[in-house]
């Protein structure tokens, strides 16, 4: 089946710093990535959406300055944490999609955040 | 209201035990159903969809009820390797393409 490639897997970093995360598709062309970010014991939230050379759709109360996302291969999106903070600590994962109708989605391994 | 809405559980079952798990959805226009596991910091796999007819892999069965507007899952004599966060998502289709909705999970510890 299609692979998502996620890292780093996990990041501790001090608090102000910037910490980048990537998103690839190994054997398929991603048209759609979406990022999520999981709290403990609760579900995936959408963080955004991004569409491949356009701008990604943030969902509400998520601030676009400070989650940058970046789309700008068919095989690759990124997303980095600007000026990170303890509350952003949390587990971010990635998943991507073949095709704007195409339901399935194929998930990245996740990145465990933690912010000192 | 939450859009997917699912008990948080925890369930906790011994083994061999049948459980099941419902999840309701409020948008009437949602037109696929699956249900997604999800162990503890590792990413949700895909576990089954869910179609109207109903649908069973193995242990697993899925139904889907659209006039009340809920799926379920039922395990059948459980495993310990059953023990995982069950997502029910819900999906339908807008002028951006499919809407993928997770609900918030339902907690299942299976013991021995």
């Amino acid at each position: 089946g299609a692979v998502v490639s996620q890292h780093p897997s996990w990041v501790i970093c001090k608090s102000g710093t910037s910490v980048k995360i990537e998103c690839r598709s190994l054997d398929f062309q991603a048209t759609t990535m979406f990022w999520y970010r999981q709290f403990p014991k609760q579900s995936l939230m959408l963080m955004a959406t991004s569409n491949e050379g356009s701008k990604a759709t943030y969902e509400q109360g998520v601030e676009k300055d400070k989650f940058l996302i970046n789309h700008a291969s068919l095989t690759l999106s990124t997303l980095t944490v600007t000026s990170a903070h303890p509350e952003d600590s949390s587990f971010y994962i990635c998943s991507a999609k073949q095709g704007r109708l195409n339901e399935k989605l194929f998930f990245g391994s996740g990145t465990q955040l933690s912010v000192l | 209201r939450k859009e997917v809405e699912q008990d948080p559980g925890p369930f906790n079952v011994p083994e061999g035990a049948t459980v099941a798990f419902n999840c309701t959805y409020s948008n009437s226009a949602s037109q696929s159903f699956f249900w997604y596991r999800q162990d503890c910091r590792k990413e949700p796999k895909l576990l089954m969809s869910v179609y109207s007819s109903g649908n069973e892999d193995g242990r697993f069965t899925a139904q889907l009820n659209r006039a009340s507007q809920y799926i379920s899952l039922l395990i059948r004599d459980s495993k310990l390797s059953d023990s995982a966060t069950y997502l029910c998502v819900v999906n339908r289709v807008n002028n951006a393409g499919n809407m993928l909705t997770f609900g918030g999970g339902t907690r299942l510890m299976v013991k021995p």
